[in-house]
């Protein structure tokens, strides 16, 4: 079974300053999809970013790129020009192109923006 | 992105009561429904993956008599928790999905709060 593990359960960055989340996961497959969700107070699970395992170029979206490794089977999050509503509880996920595709989450990151 | 919606958005009950969670797919077809757990500041947990016309999968441990799922239609899925106890207090998050291709996005429900007294 896969599994995803995020190893900073807290992080903190200053307001516009840059923070990078990490995530790792284990799995035997070689093709697959990550995930990072953010889920801000409201508890709203979002979608922040998405990369096929199989695109060695990393995904980007505004201020959110990835850095993915597949052979260290890593997959960080580089949030650029922190803002204060990117204070949240981000998640990282795996889910396989097999079977019903379940969503495989971390233990998430909370992050907390200083301004 | 699509919207997927949850009722209640919180619901308090006395304990050996049975409650009824609504999911709602809005604006999309929802081939394959799933259901959460989230406790305070951990993770969401998967209770079981419903497809539609099916009986749900669920997952290790979770119990299939207590939290019964029914997914009846393509927009609509159900979790009803009987016979609920204060141990079931919890926030309860289903999501849907309307494929199963890489760009077939999950979308979540707002979530409901359970309570039970």
């Amino acid at each position: 079974a896969q599994t995803v593990t995020q190893s900073q359960p807290e992080m903190s960055v200053q307001e516009a300053e840059t923070v990078t989340l990490s995530c790792t996961y284990d799995t035997s497959e070689s093709d697959y999809y990550l995930f990072w969700y953010k889920q801000p107070p409201s508890r709203q699970m979002i979608l922040v970013i998405r990369q096929e395992a199989y695109k060695q170029q990393n995904a980007t979206e505004n201020r959110f790129s990835v850095n993915f490794q597949k052979a260290a089977k890593s997959f960080s999050l580089k949030i650029s020009d922190s803002q204060l509503g990117d204070a949240a509880m981000y998640f990282c996920a795996y889910r396989s192109p097999q079977g019903a595709q379940k969503l495989v989450f971390g233990q998430g990151t909370r992050l907390t923006i200083n301004p | 992105g699509a919207v997927v919606s949850q009722h209640p958005s919180w619901v308090i009950c006395k304990s050996g009561t049975s409650v009824k969670i609504e999911c709602r797919s809005l604006d999309f077809q929802a081939t394959t429904m799933f259901w959460y757990r989230q406790f305070p500041k951990q993770s969401l947990m998967l209770m079981a993956t419903s497809n539609e016309g099916s009986k749900a999968t669920y997952e290790q441990g979770v119990e299939k008599d207590k939290f019964l799922i029914n997914h009846a239609s393509l927009t609509l899925s159900t979790l009803t928790v009987t016979s609920a106890h204060p141990e079931d207090s919890s926030f309860y998050i289903c999501s849907a999905r309307s494929g199963e291709g890489f760009y077939n996005e999950q979308f979540f429900g707002p979530g409901t709060r359970l309570t039970v007294l």
